[in-house]
């Protein structure tokens, strides 16, 4: 079974632009929820997505937003990129929620200069 | 508000040493914690998982148990090898989302 998928690895951006993340679920699974990492604050929720809804969101700005596609395919965005953003994004795949193991990603690193 | 924490911080024994990891967390009102492993500039590799009406999960060299009552989990790994070297993090479920300790980066000394 393939793993959770992210694409792309890395990105370098600068202040102001706008990205846009991929993941990609484990078949069958239909709950992706994203995660930041960063050295100073850890790992935090941003937001869960199930069934192509956003069932949950963390305490994240507005810059930041998802959506999920009826595949599961999970995408998120940022726009008006702050130096603070720069962080390793993960997206973890579940069967139904946080009641099921999480499968993580690789990440994607965000450099934003 | 639910805090985890993880003690120690971080962790160097000889190979082949038997070693506990901690984490703590604030509000016993939890679904499940669960133990990652974290190599460097990579994602989240799940070890164990144990749901809140479970006291432990063993899989190979690894078993961690979990105390609700006490707020506790310790990850027990034996005969430690260099290739365990990572940072290990333990995440609560709370309702929707995991609520993550900080990590112990661990080292394996040949």
């Amino acid at each position: 079974k393939a793993g959770v998928t992210q694409t792309p690895r890395y990105l370098i951006k600068t202040r102001g632009q706008q990205v846009t993340l991929s993941c990609s679920p484990i078949s069958g699974h239909r709950s992706v929820s994203w995660y930041q990492q960063t050295p100073g604050q850890g790992l935090q929720f941003l937001f869960e997505y199930f069934s192509e809804t956003q069932r949950n969101k963390g305490n994240f700005p507005g810059r930041f937003s998802g959506r999920q596609f009826s595949n599961s395919r999970s995408e998120m965005n940022v726009s008006t990129l702050e130096l603070g953003d720069s962080a390793l994004y993960l997206c973890a795949s579940n069967l139904e929620g946080v009641t099921d193991t999480q499968y993580f990603g690789p990440g994607t690193r965000l450099t934003v200069l | 508000k639910q805090e985890v924490t993880q003690i120690p911080a971080a962790l160097s024994v000889p190979e082949g040493e038997n070693l506990v990891l901690n984490c703590s967390f604030t509000d016993s009102a939890i679904y499940n914690l669960q133990w990652f492993r974290q190599d460097p500039g990579k994602g989240l590799t799940s070890l164990l998982l144990i749901q809140s009406s479970q006291r432990e999960q063993t899989s190979g060299r690894l078993n961690a148990s979990l105390d609700k009552s006490s707020g506790r989990s310790t990850l027990y790994i034996a005969a430690s090898q260099p290739g365990d070297s990572a940072t290990y993090l333990c995440a609560v479920g709370d309702s929707y989302k995991l609520i993550f300790g900080s990590g112990t980066r661990l080292l394996v000394r040949p």
